[in-house]
């Protein structure tokens, strides 16, 4: 199976501030990288696809990059309602599976 | 819009079992795969099952394999998971998630359904 390593675990950031998350593969997974925000206490919500791809009704604050193994989440602009964990998953190979997860919190 | 609803979750001592349902609707149901994925509590998600949209093709985490069985009724909507020989380990938040079209990841999920496995 294909592990997927983020980080950091968690951090801490002010509204406004520009925020990025790291999400590493164990080998390369071309671009079939995707993220899921969980705020707390909900089900989990596809955020982006396929690297870049903004799900609908996705703030344009999020966007994603990167390609082979290395990837990126970026919050532009932090706000409250962004508070939640994040988590990458590749859909290169069965079974598809996550990265361990990114809480974000507001300092 | 695109509904899933899971029910069937609860409390069962270690070797029981359980059958989760999870009922669809707001799209065509027979068009898509559809899958289980959970959350252990404090923990991050595993992918636990999928069917295909005929319900010909079938995967399982090794976690689970030999005690779970997933299964579709596409005339009734509804997707469900068998859980047998339940462990400590299977306690989780389950949910039903839609396969997307092409790709395999999840564009919507259900609310989730907990269950937890103690003596």
């Amino acid at each position: 199976d294909i592990q997927m390593t983020q980080s950091p675990s968690s951090l801490s950031a002010s509204v406004g501030d520009r925020v990025t998350i790291t999400c590493r593969a164990s080998q390369s997974i071309s671009d079939y990288l995707n993220w899921y925000q969980q705020k707390p206490g909900k089900a989990p919500k596809l955020l982006i696809y396929r690297v870049s791809s903004l799900q609908s009704g996705v703030p344009s604050r999020f966007s994603g990059s990167g390609s082979g193994t290395g990837f990126t989440l970026t919050i532009s602009s932090l706000q409250p309602e962004d508070i939640a964990s994040y988590y990458c998953q590749q859909s290169y190979s069965i079974p598809p599976t996550f990265g361990q997860g990114t809480k974000v919190e507001i300092k | 819009q695109v509904h899933l609803v899971e029910s069937g979750g609860g409390l069962v001592k270690p070797g029981g079992s359980l059958r989760l349902s999870c009922a669809a609707s707001g799209f065509t149901f027979s068009d898509y795969y559809l899958s289980w994925i959970r959350q252990a509590p404090g923990k991050g998600l595993e992918w636990v099952s999928y069917i295909s949209s005929s319900g010909t093709t079938i995967y399982y985490a090794d976690s689970v394999k030999g005690r779970f069985t997933i299964s579709r009724d596409n005339a009734k909507n509804s997707l469900y998971l068998q859980m047998n020989s339940l462990r400590a380990e299977d306690t989780a938040v389950y949910y039903c998630v839609r396969r997307y079209f092409s790709g395999w990841f999840a564009d919507y999920w259900g609310q989730g359904t907990v269950v937890t496995v103690s003596s």
